[in-house]
């Protein structure tokens, strides 16, 4: 089946510095990823759709400044958070289509951690 | 505003049978998802409904009203691996793929 993988897996990083994490697609092709983060105990909420050649679409609240989406090649997405904050710990996971265009597939997740 | 609602816990003991129920408000609708997912693990798939109906895959069926806006997810001899965060997902449709997910259903499976 598809197979998306996310990296790192998970980091800790000092508040006021930035972390890329990235998410591809490893056997398909994905002009669409979707961006969720995951609080403990809490459900995904999502953040982002990064499309391929074009501008991410950011759900309300989400700061576009803050999370920067890249999607510059059709197996590639990377989600950059700006200058973090301890409350930007969470677990981010992302998910493409795969070829049934209903089934998402997602990535195992990054776990951050600022400091 | 947009709502999907699902029971918080829910607990059940090794071969029963276990029906977890979800009701959505939505202002968009193109197919209801039932996620399975493990502490500190991604989401794995179980289902998908976009038509009224029952749609059985083994030990796993998923039931969809559209006019009432309700789903639920049927797990038949549970097994102890099946504790786990059950989550309700609709895709609004916009775009295909963006998931509206409910706050997750923790099942507990006893011996």
């Amino acid at each position: 089946g598809a197979v998306v993988s996310q990296h790192p897996s998970w980091v800790i990083c000092k508040s006021g510095t930035s972390v890329k994490i990235e998410c591809r697609s490893l056997d398909f092709q994905a002009t669409t990823m979707f961006w969720y983060r995951q609080f403990p105990k809490q459900s995904l909420m999502l953040m982002a759709t990064s499309n391929e050649g074009s501008k991410a679409t950011y759900e309300q609240g989400v700061e576009k400044d803050k999370f920067l989406i890249n999607h510059a090649s059709l197996t590639l997405s990377t989600l950059t958070v700006t200058s973090a904050h301890p409350e930007d710990s969470s677990f981010y996971i992302c998910s493409a289509p795969g070829p049934l265009s209903y089934e998402q597939y997602f990535g195992p997740g990054t776990r951050l951690t600022v400091t | 505003g947009q709502n999907i609602d699902q029971p918080t816990e829910m607990t059940a003991t090794e071969g029963a049978i276990v029906q977890i129920n979800c009701t959505y408000q939505t202002s968009g609708f193109n197919g209801l998802f039932w996620y399975q997912q493990h502490a500190g693990e991604a989401p794995t798939f179980l289902s998908y409904n976009v038509l009224d109906g029952l749609e059985e895959k083994g030990r796993f069926s998923s039931f969809l009203s559209r006019s009432k806006g309700y789903s639920y997810l049927l797990l038949k001899e549970l097994q102890m691996k099946d504790s786990a965060s059950y989550l309700c997902a609709v895709d609004r449709g916009s775009t295909l793929g963006r998931l509206y997910f409910g706050r997750g259903t923790q099942l507990t499976v006893w011996p």
